[in-house]
């Protein structure tokens, strides 16, 4: 168990160029999740998947982010034409179930659009 | 919808000492979980502590507890014996048995002095 890994773990774009993430999650782990978090903020839940379908998105989950998890093992994230508004931590976690299940988490990567 | 919140931006406490954290949360749900999550300085967040609405008894884990209290939708984290080790960012959340996001308040920021 080597724990939820996160590429890269910070990223510098300039607005208008596109950007994806890479969340590995625990192998035995058929959940993952995807939270932003803002500075002084905490994690807002974005998008889940149970093994490779994505079940749930959230409103901020706008048109311009997809993410992907093709074989339900690693995830992808990405954002097209990135606004400043997008500068944020991207977290992702994964989990054995639901509800109580303990959702362990990656270290992030940060995003910064310039 | 579910929220969360935590109305201490900072705390400070000197190591040894005890301090509380606190919580509060709305729901109309009867049946949920609790967690408190720390994420230390550019370190990945990790679960303190979880509590199922419906037990009575709080959640004890080690130096960290909570007071859990339904009826005031309270859930307030106490930690003994503060180390240096717990300074960190704290996370109140909340979860569904259902659920497939957590529900996360602002946090608090907890510095331990020497």
């Amino acid at each position: 168990d080597t724990g939820v890994s996160q590429n890269p773990r910070h990223k510098i774009t300039k607005r208008g160029q596109n950007v994806t993430f890479r969340c590995d999650p625990i192998s035995e782990h058929n959940r993952l999740y995807w939270y932003r978090q803002t500075l002084g903020q905490g994690p807002e839940f974005l998008t889940y998947f149970q093994n490779e379908a994505q079940l749930e998105k959230s409103r901020l989950l706008s048109d311009r982010f997809s993410a992907e998890r093709p074989k339900g093992s690693f995830s992808t994230l990405e954002i097209q034409r990135t606004e400043q508004g997008d500068s944020a931590m991207y977290l992702c976690a994964s989990s054995h179930g639901q509800g109580d299940y303990e959702q362990y988490f990656g270290p992030g990567t940060r995003l910064t659009v310039t | 919808a579910q929220t969360v919140t935590q109305s201490q931006p900072e705390m400070s406490v000197q190591e040894a000492e005890t301090v509380t954290l606190s919580c509060t949360y709305d729901t109309s749900e009867n049946n949920y979980y609790l967690f408190w999550y720390k994420q230390p300085p550019s370190r990945q967040m990790i679960l303190v502590i979880r509590q199922e609405a419906y037990k009575q008894q709080n959640a004890t884990e080690n130096r960290f507890s909570v007071n859990f209290q339904k009826a005031a939708k309270s859930f307030s984290l106490k930690i003994s014996d503060s180390q240096l080790g717990d300074t960190a960012m704290y996370f109140c959340a909340f979860n569904v048995p259902y659920g497939n996001k957590l529900v996360f308040g602002a946090g608090t920021i907890l510095r331990v002095k020497s």
